[in-house]
């Protein structure tokens, strides 16, 4: 089955450690995308790649890093910089980066940090 | 700047009741307009769109017009069933650059009960 891979579903972290939250697609889609959902908000964009090596930021991509050197993965890894890394996080990824194309999701990664 | 305004959740709503949840927005250009929903612990679903103004959305008894003279998407469902209860996002699609990108609302709770 095609889709989008998220592990782990929960993740819990002590405040000040580096996390890396997976994302893989299998959609054979060029382009990817973070997201963060926080309880009465909807989704903010972190960062997102339209292709291979090449990823831009979003609308709050400061505290996060990504990195994307295989075309089914984008992996984002939270820092210690980032004041309020407690949240849903949701990975999507779309055929390419234009108007034109859908955008899917996985199931998500819901991290705290304590 | 582009934005999207939901109404306030939670909606209550009896098995069989007509549902509208009421999304407006603000946009430079002619973005697509999109209503998403996600279920309790999950990734969100396309469930409709529309591209251009006056475009109506269908999908699982759900529907949207989409209106350029009210900058309007509101959906509605004739009848709704239990398993409707989820979030549901209104979100509009813009090109930036050789990009696009989705601005979601805040998302409206929908409960139905038995």
């Amino acid at each position: 089955d095609g889709g989008i891979t998220q592990s782990p579903k929960y993740l819990f972290r002590k405040e000040g450690q580096n996390v890396t939250l997976s994302c893989e697609q299998n959609l054979n889609h060029d382009a990817m995308y973070w997201y963060r959902q926080d309880p009465g908000q909807g989704l903010r964009l972190i960062y997102y790649s339209q292709i291979v090596n090449d990823f831009q930021k979003g609308d709050i991509a400061e505290g996060y890093s990504v990195s994307r050197e295989k075309k089914e993965s984008f992996p984002l890894t939270v820092t210690s910089a980032q004041k309020n890394p407690t949240a849903f996080y949701l990975c999507a990824s779309s055929m390419g980066a234009g108007g034109e194309y859908e955008q899917y999701f996985g199931p998500g990664t819901r991290l705290t940090v304590t | 700047g582009n934005s999207v305004t939901q109404m306030e959740g939670p909606v209550t709503l009896s098995e069989e009741a007509f549902l509208t949840i009421n999304c407006t927005y603000t946009a430079t250009g002619y973005p697509s307009l999109f209503w998403y929903v996600q279920y309790p612990g999950e990734g969100l679903q396309l469930l409709l769109k529309a591209t251009k103004a006056d475009d109506k959305g269908s999908n699982k008894g759900f529907e949207a017009t989409y209106r350029k003279e009210t900058t309007s998407f509101h959906l509605e469902k004739g009848s709704v069933q239990v398993s409707d209860s989820a979030v549901y996002f209104c979100a509009l699609r813009y090109r930036t650059g050789t990009a696009s990108k989705l601005t979601f609302g805040t998302g409206t709770r929908l409960q139905v009960t038995l």
